[in-house]
């Protein structure tokens, strides 16, 4: 299985700024994907991020405020902008094996907006 | 109607019990099946993947697909303290994965 690492950990924001989290996979995946766990709440899939190609945004989540960069197979970025305390989440990336479809996910980044 | 429904619990047992956990899906186009376990302020951590109707076992967990009848479940034998945790049931189409609401388990020594 793929071993995915994020960036920061956890963070605590203030209303109104931007965070970029970063996503790094020890292997050249395709598919990436973000995803938003508020608190309590299972996982709901912002956008899947594939490699030379624009990201693909789910219902209710749009590039302006969760602008998303793939540079290459192994790493990507979703930035958090204009934040609000209704950011305040757990957001996390997963990737898919392209042989298997199984998908893994990294730890998490832990955000908190005041 | 979600697509994807599972139980919130809390579901709570007695070490070495046997636990059910389920869920229903509306969507014949799903593909792949997959639980998946997560701790406290961890990521989820896949524990079982199917993509065919009919029952996989490892260890002691063994994931049940019923594609007539939409349904997907997980048993754990014998469970220990150490399964504590919240149980999410996630299906896939396209690379996509729709998740149920996720399960909190609690095993009692």
């Amino acid at each position: 299985s793929a071993v995915i690492s994020q960036k920061p950990s956890r963070d605590i924001c203030q209303r109104g700024t931007s965070l970029t989290i970063q996503c790094q996979v020890d292997s050249q995946v395709t598919m990436m994907f973000w995803y938003r766990q508020q608190p309590g709440q299972s996982l709901t899939l912002i956008a899947t991020a594939n490699q030379g190609s624009e990201a693909t945004y789910e219902s209710g989540f749009v590039i302006d405020k969760f602008p998303i960069s793939r540079p290459n197979l192994t790493f990507s970025t979703l930035t958090v902008s204009n934040m609000s305390p209704e950011d305040s989440s757990i957001y996390l990336c997963s990737v898919e094996d392209p042989t298997s479809h199984e998908q893994y996910f990294g730890p998490g980044t832990r955000l908190t907006v005041t | 109607q979600k697509e994807v429904e599972q139980d919130p619990g809390p579901l709570s047992v007695p070490e070495g019990a046997i636990v059910s956990l389920n869920c229903t899906y509306s969507n014949s186009a799903f593909q792949y099946f997959m639980w998946y376990r997560q701790y406290s302020r961890k990521g989820p951590e896949l524990l079982m993947y199917t993509y065919s109707s009919g029952n996989k076992e490892d260890g002691r967990f063994t994931a049940q697909v019923d594609k007539s009848s939409k349904y997907i479940s997980l048993f754990i034998r014998d469970s220990q303290p150490s399964d504590s945790a919240t149980y999410l049931c996630a299906m896939s189409v396209g690379g996509k994965l729709i998740f149920g609401q996720g399960t909190e388990l609690s095993v009692k020594p």
